[in-house]
């Protein structure tokens, strides 16, 4: 059974930094993109980042110099780096599995960690 | 970037209703888009993917079209379970982007 448990999330102060964490079991990590999407307080759903089953990443513009995605094989984990925080950060964060045949969209998704950027 | 728009932002029926959602894209993206409903409290849960194909366990009153610009997600007779909200979402290049989301509500 495909899992994703995502770990790391609190409340931090604009400009401050968090790693976001999603330990994926259940299926062959190595063969998946994984992503990261986020939806804020009363808005709808944000993708945020991606890295392929090559090591390729790829940003959202709203984040893209600030936040950095990346998998570790040997734990079967994928990370968010968030630095310089912001106040429209705050969001509820899905690590989301791609699917198979179709990397791009994704078909099991962890019940997400929440991000408070607040001072 | 491809913005996804959706319409309407909120829809109310009954219960065995015929629902249709539309997601328009600002330019082609072929038929690299797929569907999400999210409950609330809840991870979103993929519909559909490539416009039109079923995943697997969805039940068959849900269905995708379009191809280009245009797409519509229907719901052919809408069930108690269907309350929630819906999201198109396009694979066709990076950065990858979600519609604003369509509410269903309970009329």
């Amino acid at each position: 059974e495909v899992e994703l448990l995502e770990s790391g999330g609190g409340l931090i102060q604009p400009g401050g930094s968090l790693r976001l964490s999603c330990a994926a079991s259940g299926f062959t990590f190595n063969d998946y993109p994984m992503t990261w999407v986020r939806r804020a307080p009363g808005k709808g759903l944000e993708w945020v980042s991606i890295v392929t089953n090559i090591g390729s990443t790829y940003y959202a513009d709203s984040v893209k110099g600030r936040f950095t995605i990346s998998r570790d094989t040997s734990k079967n984990t994928v990370y968010l780096q968030l630095n310089s925080l912001r106040a429209e950060d705050t969001a509820l964060y899905y690590c989301a599995k791609g699917r198979d045949g179709h990397g791009y969209i994704f078909d099991y998704w962890g019940q997400g960690t929440l991000v408070t950027v607040s001072s | 970037d491809i913005q996804m728009t959706q319409s309407p932002s909120t829809l109310s029926a009954s219960v065995g209703d015929r629902v249709t959602i539309t997601c328009r894209a600002s330019q082609s993206i072929s038929s690299w888009l797929a569907w999400y409903q999210q409950k609330p409290g809840k991870a979103p849960k993929l519909l559909i993917y490539k416009a039109s194909n079923l995943e697997s366990g969805v039940p068959s009153r849900f269905s995708g079209s379009g191809s280009g610009t245009e797409f519509t997600l229907t719901i052919s007779s809408l069930q108690p379970d269907d309350f929630a909200t819906y999201y198109c979402q396009h694979d066709n290049s990076f950065p990858l982007t979600f519609g604003g989301g369509t509410r269903v509500e309970i009329k």
